[in-house]
């Protein structure tokens, strides 16, 4: 199957530190992946899709200079949370694109908990 | 971004009871996936379906797409308490490879 893990599973850190959270694509390559948050019992926001060598796209909203995003390998984006801020807690969930399987099929990693104190 | 709105957004019922989920947009998408997901977790993959009136049965869950792609609906039948969690829609709309999420539907079974 399709493994996608994230590293570290949950984070505290304080506020106005940065904090990089990693997500890898262990058994296939990825050109393209995904960061979401998500909030206590609400659903997942796509917060800006990362393709393998170029820089990543935001959704509407989403401050690119706060999350910042690197794409070095066909296995391993990460986000970087900068000058975090107590609002900035919150469930953030990679996945990825295993593009050789026809229907766009995206496979997710266990999240990553932040906590700013 | 793609509005995909989910109802009922919370829902009990006791086991062995049927439920239906829904997943509607006034968008049309190129393909649409039910994810499940459990506190503390990632969403994990259920089904996509990819063509308009599909129908996919999963043991005791049976999901449709709507004839236009706008929509889709989740029915399961003789929950278990092991159904228990947040369930997701979520579509890919014509252009571009991302998905955009549902408003979800968080389901307790009770034994």
């Amino acid at each position: 199957g399709a493994v996608v893990s994230q590293h570290p599973s949950w984070v505290i850190c304080k506020s106005g530190t940065s904090v990089k959270i990693e997500c890898r694509s262990l058994d296939f390559q990825a050109t393209t992946m995904f960061w979401y948050r998500q909030f206590p019992k609400q659903s997942l926001m796509l917060m800006a899709t990362s393709n393998e060598g170029s820089k990543a796209t935001y959704e509407q909203g989403v401050e690119k200079d706060k999350f910042l995003i690197n794409h070095a390998s066909l296995t391993l984006s990460t986000l970087t949370v900068t000058s975090a801020h107590p609002e900035d807690s919150s469930f953030y969930i990679c996945s990825a694109d295993r593009t050789s399987v026809p229907g766009y099929e995206q496979y997710f990693g266990p999240g990553t908990r932040l906590t700013v104190t | 971004t793609q509005l995909l709105e989910q109802s009922p957004q919370f829902l009990s019922i006791q086991e062995g009871e049927n439920l239906t989920v829904y997943c509607n947009s006034s968008s049309v998408f190129s393909s649409l996936q039910w994810y499940r997901q459990e506190p503390g977790e990632g969403p994990v993959l259920l089904v996509t379906v990819v063509t308009g009136g599909e129908v996919k049965k999963l043991k005791r869950l049976t999901f449709q797409f709507g004839d236009a792609r706008k929509d889709s609906s989740l029915h399961i039948t003789a929950a278990q308490p092991g159904d228990t969690g947040l369930y997701l829609c979520a579509g890919a709309p014509n252009t571009g490879n991302q998905f955009y999420f549902g408003t979800g539907t968080s389901l307790t079974v009770i034994p």
